[in-house]
């Protein structure tokens, strides 16, 4: 069954404290990427990465790092620098070569809320 | 700098109804148009996509038009149902893998 899982569902964690969100996919695509959404907003880009042991920043990279170690595996780390963490982060992948490249599918979510 | 505008407010419409949904952008020369859909608390799912030299696109009860001159696209849903309600997204790419995408409108389809 191919898609792409984030784990956990729903992530606490305490102020000052770096976490990492996990992003796994098995569709074979080169791309990936993670975005962070809050109520009432659009999608915004942390990073992304074409291929493995790459990786750009997005719109929105302060307080974040990520590794792309192997190509089925994005892993986001938010760090205690990020100043307002809590949000519902997405992370998605695609493959490369449009048009098709710029479609992406997504993973169901993590929702990370520091207490 | 570029901005992608879908209307904030919700749209209710009654089943059976034609659904309309707009997305408008400044300062941007997508090559590719996109529409998702996103249910509360999971992932968007891609519905359709649109190049720059193309007027529309259709697949099942879903229509996109795409005007380059207007700086707009309109997400059509013909005999709208209860389960078409969701928020649905508007991404653009410019070149490359990066896609931008607006606020979304939620919809809201009545019995």
């Amino acid at each position: 069954d191919g898609g792409i899982t984030q784990s956990p569902k729903y992530l606490f964690r305490k102020e000052g404290q770096n976490v990492t969100l996990s992003c796994e996919q098995n569709l074979n695509h080169d791309a990936m990427y993670w975005y962070r959404q809050d109520p009432g907003q659009g999608l915004r880009l942390i990073y992304y990465s074409q291929i493995v042991n790459d990786f750009q920043k997005g719109d929105i990279a302060e307080g974040y790092s990520v590794s792309r170690e192997k190509k089925e595996s994005f892993p986001l780390t938010v760090t205690s620098a990020q100043k307002n963490p809590t949000a519902f982060y997405l992370c998605a992948s695609s493959m490369t070569g449009a048009p098709s490249a710029s479609t992406q599918y997504f993973g169901p979510g993590t929702r990370l809320t520091v207490l | 700098s570029q901005k992608i505008e879908q209307n904030s407010e919700a749209l209710n419409i009654q089943e059976g109804k034609t659904a309309t949904l707009t997305c408008n952008y400044t300062n941007y020369s997508p090559a590719y148009l996109q529409w998702y859909r996103q249910d509360p608390g999971r992932g968007p799912v891609f519905l359709l996509l649109i190049r720059e030299n193309e007027k529309e696109k259709r697949k099942e009860r879903l229509k996109v038009t795409f005007d380059t001159t207007l700086k707009q696209s309109l997400f059509h849903i013909t005999a709208s149902q209860p389960a078409d309600s969701a928020t649905y997204l508007c991404g653009l790419t410019g070149g490359g893998n990066k896609l931008t995408f607006g606020t979304g409108t939620q919809l809201k389809v009545e019995l």
